[in-house]
C-alpha cells in the first residue's frame, strides 16, 4: 500500500518561511493536496494538485512536488498559521492516502 | 459552493451500528459534479478516509473498513449516509463528510469543502 511520511513537527520564526515536507515513493508522479487544520476545526484545503491555491487562500501558501518529496511552503509565517497540516494523494492501488500530519509552531 | 453538515447520534454502544447523515446545501447532490466522502479522525490522531459514493450509487471503500461500511445516497433529501457496523472503542472519532470534484480518472482528488464534523463515541 502507498504511504506518505510527514515530520511530526516544524517550527518557524514569525515572519520567516516554513517548509513542510511530504514523502512518498515517486510522489512527483501524483497529485498532492494539502490541508490546514486548526484545533477544534475541520480541515481546510490550502493547496490542490501540487501548487494550486483555492480562492481565499493567501499567496503566502505555495506548493511543489518532485521526485519523492512534495513541499508546502508558507512564506512570512504568521501566528494564525499555527495548525496541523496534512498532505493527501490518490493512489490507483490504495485509493485515498493521508500523511500523518505535521504540527506547525510559529515562534 | 456547496455546504455540508453531518448529523447523527453522538454515542453508540459497542457491537452496534453507527449511522450518520450528511446534508448537502447550496447545490444538488444529483448534479454529478462531485464524489461524496466520509473521513474520520480519532482524537489527537490523523485523518482516515472511510469511503465515497457517486450520484449513480457507485461506491469505493477503504479496504481496512470495507467489511463494515455502507455508504448510500438519498437524492430526494439531498443527503448521503454512512453506516459502520460492529463498532468498538477504536471507532470513536470525529466523523467528517466532504466532497471531491468529479473526475473519472482521479476519483480521489482533493476534498473541499468539509462538514464541521461530528464526534461519535463508542461506549456502553
Amino acid at each position: 500500500s502507498y504511504e506518505l511520511t510527514q515530520p511530526l513537527s516544524v517550527s518557524v520564526a514569525l515572519g520567516q518561511t516554513a517548509r513542510i515536507t511530504c514523502g512518498g515513493n515517486n510522489i512527483g508522479s501524483k497529485n498532492v493536496h494539502w490541508y490546514q487544520q486548526k484545533p477544534g476545526q475541520a480541515p481546510v484545503l490550502v493547496i490542490y494538485r501540487d501548487s494550486n491555491r483555492p480562492s481565499g487562500i493567501p499567496e503566502r501558501f505555495s506548493g511543489s512536488n518532485s521526485g519523492n518529496t512534495a513541499t508546502l511552503t508558507i512564506s512570512r509565517a504568521q501566528a494564525g498559521d499555527e495548525a496541523d497540516y496534512y498532505c493527501q494523494v490518490w493512489d490507483s492501488s490504495t485509493d485515498v492516502v493521508f500523511g500523518g500530519g505535521t504540527k506547525l509552531t510559529v515562534l | 459552493q456547496v455546504q455540508l453538515q453531518e448529523s447523527g447520534p453522538g454515542l453508540v454502544k459497542p457491537s452496534q451500528t453507527l449511522s450518520l447523515t450528511c446534508t448537502v446545501s447550496g447545490g444538488s447532490i444529483s448534479s454529478g459534479s462531485y464524489y461524496w466522502s466520509w473521513i474520520r479522525q480519532p482524537a489527537g490522531k490523523g485523518l482516515e478516509w472511510i469511503g465515497r459514493i457517486y450520484t449513480s450509487g457507485s461506491t469505493n471503500y477503504n479496504p481496512s473498513l470495507k467489511s463494515r461500511v455502507t455508504i448510500s445516497v438519498d437524492t430526494s433529501k439531498n443527503q448521503f449516509s454512512l453506516k459502520l457496523s460492529s463498532v468498538t472503542a477504536a471507532d470513536t472519532a470525529v466523523y467528517y463528510c466532504a466532497s471531491t470534484p468529479y473526475d473519472i480518472l482521479t476519483p480521489g482528488d482533493w476534498f473541499d469543502p468539509w462538514g464541521q464534523g461530528t464526534l461519535v463515541t463508542v461506549s456502553s
